[in-house]
C-alpha cells in the first residue's frame, strides 16, 4: 500500500513568488493534515482536514496561505508571495478516523522550500 | 495550551546500550501519545501509539510508557544499533485530533 505522497521534495525559489505543494493522503483516509516544521523544532499544524471540509485553519496565516482538498483526496498548499521566514519543511500527514478518538497519523516525507 | 519537552534534546551513546528518551506534558486531557521517528531529511515514522487508557505499548526493541496523571511518558530503546541513530518526537493527540508535538530529541548511536 502506498503512503503519503509529497511533491516537489525540494523548491527554492526567490522571495516574492508564488509556491504550491501536493499531497495524495493513503487511501481511504478522510483526515488530512498540513505541518510546518523549522529547523531543530517539531512540527506545528496549519490546517486539518476531514473530507473536503477545512476544520481547523486556526493556525494558517490566511494573508499569504491558502489551502485546498477540492475532492476530499489530494490536497495542495500555496503560499503567495513567499517570504524569506517561509524556509521550512512542509509535512502531510493523513489518518482513518475522524472522530476525537483518532488512529495514527501517516507523514510524507515532506516538501523542503528555501526562500532567497 | 498545551506544552510539550523532550528531555534530553540530543543524547549519544556506545552501541548496545539501553536508553530512555522523555517527554512531559503539560495538559493531562490527553487521548493519546504518539512516538515517532524523523531520519534526516525525511518525513516521520510512526513508532508506537499509546491510547489514553493504556500504560504502555511495546515493539520490538521498543517500549513507550504512558503516565497521564504526572504528564510524562518515556520511550526505552533496548540494545540500541547504529540504524537507530535518528531524531524521536513525541506527539499528545487532545480533543478535534489536535495533534502537539515536542521539539525532538536527537540520538546519535556509537559503534
Amino acid at each position: 500500500e502506498a503512503g503519503v505522497v509529497q511533491s516537489p521534495r525540494y523548491k527554492i525559489i526567490e522571495k516574492k513568488q508564488p509556491v504550491a505543494f501536493w499531497c495524495n493522503p493513503i487511501s481511504g483516509h478522510n483526515t488530512l493534515y498540513w505541518y510546518l516544521q523549522n529547523l531543530g523544532q517539531g512540527p506545528e499544524l496549519l490546517i486539518r482536514y476531514e473530507n473536503e471540509e477545512a476544520v481547523d485553519d486556526s493556525q494558517l496565516p490566511k494573508d499569504r496561505f491558502s489551502a485546498e482538498r477540492l475532492k476530499g483526496v489530494d490536497s495542495t498548499l500555496k503560499i503567495q508571495p513567499a517570504e524569506l521566514g517561509d524556509s521550512a519543511v512542509y509535512l502531510c500527514a493523513s489518518s482513518s478516523r475522524g472522530t476525537w478518538n483518532t488512529g495514527e497519523l501517516f507523514f510524507g516525507e515532506g516538501s523542503r522550500l528555501t526562500v532567497l | 495550551k498545551q506544552e510539550v519537552t523532550q528531555i534530553p534534546a540530543a543524547l549519544s551513546v556506545p552501541e548496545g546500550e539501553n536508553l530512555v528518551l522523555n517527554c512531559s506534558f503539560t495538559d493531562s486531557a490527553i487521548y493519546n501519545l504518539q512516538w515517532f521517528r524523523q531520519d534526516p531529511g525525511k518525513g516521520l515514522t510512526s513508532l508506537l501509539l499509546i491510547q489514553s487508557s493504556q500504560r504502555e505499548q511495546t515493539s520490538g526493541r521498543l517500549n513507550a510508557s504512558l503516565d497521564k496523571s504526572s504528564g510524562r511518558s518515556t520511550l526505552y530503546i533496548a540494545a540500541s544499533q547504529p540504524g537507530d541513530s535518528a531524531t524521536y518526537l513525541c506527539a499528545v493527540i487532545q480533543g478535534a485530533q489536535k495533534l502537539v508535538f515536542g521539539q525532538g530529541t536527537r540520538l546519535t548511536i556509537n559503534p
